[in-house]
Order: C-alpha cells, then structure tokens, then sequence
C-alpha cells in the first residue's frame, strides 16, 4: 500500500548548519508531496508542498524536490535557526478526498 | 487565512464517559478529518468526511463516531471513552483536490483516567 518513511530523529545541530531530513515514499500513481512542521504545543502547519515530477517547494528558506526516479522529496536548509527547532513530517496523498499517509515524524533540535 | 478551532485544548474524562470533540473550520472545505497523534505512531487517521451527512472510516475507527450536520462542523464522539484513547486528537480541512494540502487545527489533548 501507499506510505511515506522518514528518517528517525532526533536531529541535533548547531545554529546555522545544514539540515537534511530524509523523506521517501512509495505509491503508485501520480501523488503529491508535502512538508508540514508541528511546532510544541501546536497542530501541524504546512511547510512547503510539490505536486508533480521534478517540482521544488520552499518556503522560509526550506527546500524540498519531488524526484520520482528516486521516489524521493527530502527536505533541506542551508542555514537552521533556533527556531526551527520543531516535529517535521512528510506526507503524500493521491486521492481526490485527501486521504494524507504520513511519516512517523523527525524531531529537529536546533542549539545556539 | 484557513482558521481550524477545536473547541477544547485540554479534556479529562472518566473511563465509560462520552465525549465529544468539536471542530469548525471557517473557509467552506468540502473535506474534513479527525487524526490522533501518539509518540511513536505518528497520526493515524480515524474518520474523514467529504461532505455534509458523509463519512468514511479511517484506519482506526474502532471506539469512534463522528458527525458532520453542517459545512463547517466535524464532531469525533467517543461513545464510551476508554484509558486507550488517551491521545492528542488533531481536527483538519481541506479542499477537493490532490494538491490542497490539510489545515490542522491546534489540537485537543484528551486524557481518560
């Protein structure tokens, strides 16, 4: 069945160093992708999204490419701040109804 | 902006207690959605619904009822709550269409004692 697998956290990193998290999924068809971020205590907002082969989402310096040869959509920064520190989650949905499968979720700690 | 409110952010109830979680959005989706969120489970889909009176089961549907009489309002109701469903319920809507993305609301921390 349709699923999405990220890499488990937590994720440490000092102040402006890069961020990768990795995010994979498989499906059959033509889904779309997304990053949403939980930041404590709140629900999930939507970070950035792609909806097709080859797309780039970004959004507050966040970047993500849907790369369908690698059923891939990772997630990356060049430059974490302190607050960035948060849950991210990759999802993807395929359906007209929005039935999204989501990640487990990778927690980023970012430290001054 | 999309605004998602659940009513409670915080509940306590006794075990064989019925409950109900309300969520309204204010941006006319035609979708909504009931999630709980656990530590190493991630969000799991109970119910969703597409329109008025409509609902589909999720994955994990089991202890759950839910009710959408209007637009703009999606109730989860725990007919007899149980310790298990001690749980972080995130309420979401969202448009037709595979490339709208969810709108989460803040969440209801639910705690059956």
């Amino acid at each position: 069945g349709d699923s999405v697998t990220q890499m488990e956290g937590p994720v440490t990193l000092s102040e402006e160093a890069c961020l990768t998290i990795n995010c994979t999924y498989t499906a059959t068809g033509y889904p779309s992708l997304f990053w949403y971020v939980q930041y404590p205590g709140e629900g999930l907002q939507l970070l950035l999204k792609a909806t097709k082969a080859d797309d780039k989402g970004s959004n507050k310096g966040f970047e993500a490419t849907y790369r369908k040869e690698t059923t891939s959509f990772h997630l990356e920064k060049g430059s974490v701040q302190v607050s960035d520190s948060a849950v991210y989650f990759c999802a993807l949905t395929k359906y007209n109804f929005n039935k999204f499968y989501f990640g487990s979720g990778t927690k980023l700690n970012v430290k001054p | 902006d999309v605004k998602v409110t659940q009513s409670s952010r915080y509940l306590v109830k006794r075990t064989g207690e019925k409950v109900f979680l309300e969520c309204v959005q204010d941006m006319d989706h035609e979708n909504m959605f009931w999630y709980r969120q656990d530590p190493g489970l991630g969000l799991r889909l109970i119910y969703f619904s597409y329109d008025v009176k409509m609902k589909e089961k999720g994955d994990i549907p089991e202890g759950y009822s839910v009710s959408r009489e209007k637009k703009e309002r999606f109730s989860l109701i725990l007919e007899s709550a149980s310790t298990n469903q001690t749980s972080m319920y995130l309420c979401a809507s969202s448009l037709q269409g595979i490339t709208s993305p969810l709108h989460f609301g803040n969440g209801t921390r639910l705690t059956v004692t």
